[in-house]
């Protein structure tokens, strides 16, 4: 089945600058990717798909990466501000399949 | 749009007692509805698809008997934690996905239930 693994655990970055969460996985056949922010307490919320019949995927600050070649994705978050302060989970779904598998989640710290 | 709600919030209950935790699509039918458990700092962790209409179908180690669910409608499924214990205290979320959409199509998370068995 498939396996997903995400670096970093924890990731502190000071506000305004850039963060980057990386994700790999494990089934080649694959072809859905969401990201989800998770406040405390609450419920994954989705912020940005990508599907692997494309490479990039911007929406203002937020970008995600595919390199189905190496298997791995990643989340781009620019001029970081303190609201981005939260866990994030990546994911893989394979096509046909109703399952989604996620990472074991980033903790994003923004430093004032 | 693509709300799902989740009742209740927050829930204390006896050890050896049942929880039902109720999850809601508000503007949107969903034939498939997942439920996940998530202790502290860790990920979500799969315990069963739920379709209406039939049986859920369970990930392995998750105990049916324990975790009995119900998906009545397109728009509500139900899990009822049988016989509560200290251990199954736990963070519980559902999920669900829009009917007649592809696999591939986005999950949109209830804001979760915090169970905790005393």
């Amino acid at each position: 089945g498939e396996n997903v693994e995400q670096h970093p655990s924890t990731l502190s970055v000071q506000e305004g600058d850039s963060a980057v969460i990386k994700c790999t996985y494990s089934d080649s056949a694959s072809n859905y990717f969401p990201w989800y922010k998770q406040e405390l307490g609450k419920g994954p919320q989705l912020i940005i798909d990508i599907r692997s019949n494309v490479g990039e995927k911007k929406d203002q600050r937020i970008a995600v990466t595919l390199n189905k070649t190496a298997k791995h994705f990643s989340l781009h978050i620019t001029e970081t501000q303190p609201e981005d302060s939260a866990v994030y989970f990546c994911a893989a779904s394979e096509a046909g399949d109703d399952k989604i598998i996620f990472g074991k989640g980033t903790r994003l710290h923004i430093l004032p | 749009g693509a709300v799902v709600s989740q009742h209740p919030s927050r829930v204390i209950c006896k050890s050896g007692t049942s929880v039902k935790i109720e999850c809601r699509s508000l503007d949107f039918q969903a034939t498939t509805m997942f439920w996940y458990r998530q202790f502290p700092k860790q990920s979500l962790m799969l315990m069963a698809t739920s379709n209406e209409g039939s049986k859920a179908t369970y990930e392995q180690g998750v105990e049916k008997d324990k975790f009995l669910i119900n998906h009545a409608s397109l728009t509500l499924s139900t899990l009822t934690v049988t016989s509560a214990h200290p251990e199954d205290s736990s963070f519980y979320i559902c999920s669900a996905r829009q009917a007649f959409s592809s696999y591939n199509s986005p999950l949109h998370f209830g804001n979760g239930t915090r169970l905790t068995v005393t």
